[in-house]
């Protein structure tokens, strides 16, 4: 079947720190493999995203490959701040037919908390 | 702004009454979703659609009714409110293609008491 597996949190840095989430995927396709952040109160906001292997995503200071060989999609940061404390989604989605058409599949999240 | 707009933003329910969220998009997106999200465990697919007049259920669709008269509305009916239906809800839609990832509504939060 079609899941993600995202590291659990929560994940405590201090600012300036180095940032890894790590994401693993299973997949009957070829997915596009995103990240999503969902800041305290809001609804998700698509980070990054990568739609083919080797592909870099980027955004905001924030970093994924898409990796085929090791199906991973690890987030990356090299100086995180207070203001990346949110929860942070790893997602696939797939472009065949039948019931996975449209559907992106999420993994459970994992909470980030920056301290000054 | 182009985007999801969902409504209400906050609701509270006594057991046994019904209710439905509204959400609307205008990106002429043909999916679009509804998933509750648990603390401790992630969101979670009610129903979603492909396209105006096609619905089909999620992981948890109990308790919950959708149709999709038109490409821009995909509202959520709770029928008889439970407490385990206490939850936030999020309304998401996105082209077929599935390249282009979701647009989230900025969510309902429900209690029912």
């Amino acid at each position: 079947g079609n899941s993600v597996t995202q590291m659990e949190g929560p994940v405590t840095l201090s600012e300036e720190a180095f940032l890894t989430i790590n994401c693993t995927y299973t997949a009957t396709g070829y997915p596009s493999l995103f990240w999503y952040v969902q800041y305290p109160g809001e609804g998700l906001q698509l980070l990054l995203k990568a739609t083919k292997a080797d592909d870099k995503g980027s955004n905001k200071g924030f970093e994924a490959t898409y990796r085929k060989e090791t199906t991973s999609f690890h987030l990356e940061k090299g100086s995180v701040q207070v203001s990346d404390s949110a929860v942070y989604f790893c997602a696939l989605s797939l472009a065949d037919r039948g019931s996975t058409l449209g559907r992106l599949y999420f993994g459970r999240g994992t909470q980030l908390t920056v301290w000054p | 702004n182009a985007g999801v707009t969902q409504t209400p933003k906050f609701q509270v329910l006594k057991t046994g009454q019904s209710m439905t969220l509204q959400c609307a998009q205008d990106m002429n997106h043909e999916y679009m979703s509804w998933y509750r999200q648990d603390p401790g465990m992630g969101l979670r697919l009610i129903h979603y659609s492909v396209g105006a007049g096609i619905t089909d259920q999620g992981e948890v669709p109990n308790g919950y009714n959708v149709s999709r008269s038109t490409t821009e509305d995909f509202p959520l009916r709770l029928l008889s409110a439970a407490p385990s239906q206490t939850s936030v809800y999020f309304c998401a839609s996105s082209y077929l293609t599935g390249s282009y990832g979701y647009t989230f509504g900025s969510g309902t939060r429900l209690t029912v008491v």
